[in-house]
């Protein structure tokens, strides 16, 4: 079955600390997404890739590092957490660009920075 | 800079109403307007999707309307259930592009 997960499924760090969230799609998707989920602001696009070995700025990169090592795997990194980045994160994935295909979502990632 | 609005925030209505969910944008290039649901404790789904060559684009109970000339949108609820209790987005892009931006959302409670 057609999937994207999400490791781990809440993680807490203290502030400075290192985090990587990973995500994994078995969709055959050559795009990948990595949103951030907050209330009053709905889904914000962190990066973007469209294959492995690629990346793209999205509309909220700063302090967030990406990486796509494999087609299957894109990696969110946060190298000197903040609790400003206290937050939900959602890898997602499509077929095509992400403005007019469907978006397949993981179950998400709950992040909290003390 | 909010490009996509939605109201209201929450929502209430009583199992067998419509519910009505408005969304408006700035951007006049937006041709592709979806909106996902999210259910409590789940991740975001694609509920039904409108462009703009199209005033109306129904789904079952749902129905998004489209007015271009006021750039707002509205999605329609007939009949609603209490499992159609979720936080439903609003979103727009532009054909070909990467960007696909998001609304706050709207908090839809149905009562039985």
């Amino acid at each position: 079955e057609a999937a994207v997960t999400q490791s781990p499924r809440n993680k807490v760090t203290v502030t400075g600390g290192n985090v990587t969230l990973s995500c994994r799609q078995t969709n055959s998707h050559n795009y990948m997404y990595w949103y951030r989920q907050d209330t009053g602001h709905g889904l914000r696009l962190i990066h973007y890739s469209y294959g492995a070995g690629n990346l793209q700025i999205g509309d909220v990169p700063d302090g967030y590092k990406a990486t796509r090592t494999t087609q299957e795997d894109f990696f969110l990194l946060l190298e000197l957490a903040s609790p400003s980045q206290t937050s939900l994160y959602f890898c997602a994935s499509s077929e095509g660009t992400g403005g007019t295909e469907t978006l397949y979502f993981g179950s998400g990632t709950r992040l909290t920075v003390l | 800079q909010q490009q996509v609005r939605q109201s209201p925030q929450s929502l209430t209505v009583w199992e067998g109403e419509t519910a009505i969910l408005n969304c408006s944008y700035e951007d006049s290039t937006f041709d592709y307007f979806p909106w996902y649901w999210q259910f409590p404790r789940e991740s975001p789904a694609l509920l039904i999707a409108i462009r703009p060559v199209s005033n109306k684009k129904e789904d079952g109970r749902f129905t998004i309307f489209f007015n271009k000339r006021e750039k707002k949108l509205s999605l329609h609820i007939t009949d609603s259930q209490p499992g159609d209790s979720a936080t439903y987005f609003c979103a727009a892009s532009v054909s070909g592009s990467w960007q696909l931006i998001f609304g706050s959302g709207t908090q839809l409670t149905v009562m039985p």
